[in-house]
C-alpha cells in the first residue's frame, strides 16, 4: 500500500453544490496530481500542484479548482456540481513534478443526485 | 495531445496461461508509459513501468514491452493466478512540463481456475 490517502471516502451531493475533496500525499512527495475516473473507464488528469502552485491542467472547466498546502496535503474542490461529475477522484503523490512514478491513494467516490 | 488505446477491453485467460495486454499512443515525445492494476473498489497500484530508453523489462511473472517505432507497449503475464484478476490499465507520460498520466480505457482480466 503507498502513503497516499483521501478523505472522505464516499460522499453524495445534489447538484450546483460544492464538494471538497482531501488528500495527503506520500511523505517526502511535493507533488500532488488529481484524477477523475468515470465507472469504466481510465483515469483522466485534472491537474497538477507542485509546490503549492498549479502545474499544468487537463480538459477540465474552472469550477474543478485546487489548493496545495506548505506540508503538501491537497484539496480538489468542484463548484456547481453536475450529474457527470458522479465518479471516483484519486490524488497521485509523486516525489516531485519531474518524477513520472504516480503512487495513488484509494480515492473519493462522489455521487450528485 | 496525447491519445492512448488499449486492446482487449475483456481477456479471459485459464489459470497457469499467459496473457498480453496491448497499447498504442499517439506522442512521439511520450517516455515513460506504467501499467497500473486495479482491484474492484481499490486504488490503482503501480506494477510495473518503462522509459523509451529500454525495449523490454521483467519483474518475476510480468514483463513490459516498448517499440518506439511502432508507438505501441504490451504487459505480458505468464503463469497467471487466480489474483490475477482485476482490471489493467495501461498511460503514457509526455515528460514535458507538469507529468500527467493519458491511461487507456482499462481491460478486465479474469482468471479461470
Amino acid at each position: 500500500e503507498t502513503g497516499v490517502t483521501q478523505s472522505p471516502t464516499h460522499l453524495i451531493k445534489t447538484r450546483g453544490q460544492q464538494v471538497t475533496l482531501r488528500c495527503s500525499s506520500q511523505s517526502g512527495h511535493n507533488t500532488v496530481s488529481w484524477y477523475q475516473q468515470a465507472l469504466g473507464q481510465g483515469p483522466q488528469f485534472i491537474f497538477q500542484y507542485y509546490r503549492e502552485e498549479e502545474n499544468g491542467r487537463g480538459n477540465f472547466p474552472p469550477r474543478f479548482s485546487g489548493l496545495q498546502f506548505p506540508n503538501y496535503s491537497s484539496e480538489l474542490n468542484v463548484n456547481a456540481l453536475e450529474l457527470d461529475d458522479s465518479a471516483l477522484y484519486l490524488c497521485a503523490s509523486s516525489l516531485d513534478s519531474f518524477q513520472e512514478t504516480q503512487y495513488f491513494g484509494p480515492g473519493t467516490r462522489l455521487l450528485v443526485l | 495531445g496525447e491519445n492512448v488505446e488499449q486492446h482487449p477491453s475483456t481477456l479471459s485467460v485459464q489459470e497457469g496461461d499467459s496473457a498480453v495486454i496491448k497499447c498504442t499512443y499517439s506522442d512521439s515525445a511520450s517516455n515513460y508509459f506504467p501499467w497500473y492494476k486495479q482491484e474492484l473498489g481499490k486504488r490503482p497500484q503501480l506494477i510495473i513501468d518503462i522509459r523509451s530508453n529500454v525495449g523490454e523489462k521483467k519483474d518475476q511473472r510480468i514483463a513490459v514491452t516498448l517499440n518506439k517505432t511502432a508507438k505501441h507497449f504490451s504487459l505480458h503475464i505468464t503463469e497467471t493466478q487466480p489474483e490475477d484478476s482485476a482490471v489493467y490499465f495501461c498511460a503514457a507520460s509526455s515528460g514535458q512540463g507538469a507529468q500527467k498520466l493519458v491511461f487507456g480505457q482499462g481491460t478486465r482480466l479474469t482468471i479461470n481456475p
